[in-house]
């Protein structure tokens, strides 16, 4: 199975900010299939990214993706009230569907 | 527009099995080109993803819970459903169902529903 990772475990930021999260994989993610998704307590977690850097429907451009191989991130330009909440990355790329452990990012 | 909604009971007993339908609304579970999942999380844990099935009901499961897991489908009530047997307290979680894009075999999840904590406890 891929172990992803994500770093740091929590960002403690004000609005206005940049965010910048890390998904680290244990071994390459094929054809960089790797998404994110954005969780509230009581919400649906909602899908922002796909395939390494293709925003879902809806996901204002504030949200970036990049990365290859080992190495993802996602950034948030500048960060809304809104985007504080917790962050997951999810590969793709190989059976079983693995997911990190999620950064938390909170206000200052 | 797309909703997927958790039910079932609040808590199981170690040793019984859990289980859980997500009613889908707003698109028929039998359009093609989606799975339908179940993933879950444990307290102060990542997500887990546990299995699915395709439109067309064929199923593929985590082998960490292969043996103990059975997702099905009720296309008549637009439901799907999880069964997973013989629970610990391990099993103790937040449980989601989410559509999976197949499209291209491109495989992430969207929509979600908000998910269902089960507790198992005596």
């Amino acid at each position: 199975d891929i172990v992803l990772t994500q770093s740091p475990g929590t960002l403690s930021l004000s609005p206005g900010d940049r965010a910048t999260l890390s998904c680290r994989a244990s071994q390459s993610v094929r054809s960089g299939y790797l998404a994110w998704y954005q969780h509230k307590v009581g919400q649906a977690p909602r899908l922002l990214m796909y395939d390494t850097s293709t925003r879902a429907t809806g996901i204002p451009d504030r949200f970036s993706g990049s990365g290859s191989g080992t190495e993802f991130t996602l950034t948030i330009s500048r960060l809304e009230p809104e985007d504080f909440a917790v962050y997951s990355c999810q590969q793709y790329g190989s059976s079983p569907f693995t997911f990190g452990g999620g950064t938390k990012v909170e206000i200052k | 527009q797309l909703q997927l909604q958790e039910s079932g009971p609040g808590l199981v007993k170690p040793s019984e099995t859990l289980s859980l339908t997500c009613t889908v609304s707003g698109a028929s579970i039998s359009g093609s080109g989606y799975y339908w999942d179940w993933i879950r999380q444990p307290p102060g844990k990542g997500l887990e993803w546990i299995g699915g099935i395709f439109y067309r009901g064929s199923t593929d499961y985590n082998p960490s819970l292969k043996s103990r897991v059975t997702i099905s489908v009720d296309t008549a009530r637009n439901q799907f459903s999880l069964r997973l047997t013989s629970v610990t307290a391990t099993d103790t979680a937040v449980y989601y169902c989410a559509r999976r894009n197949a499209w291209l075999a491109k495989y992430w999840f969207d929509p979600w529903g908000q998910g269902a904590l089960v507790p198992v406890s005596s």
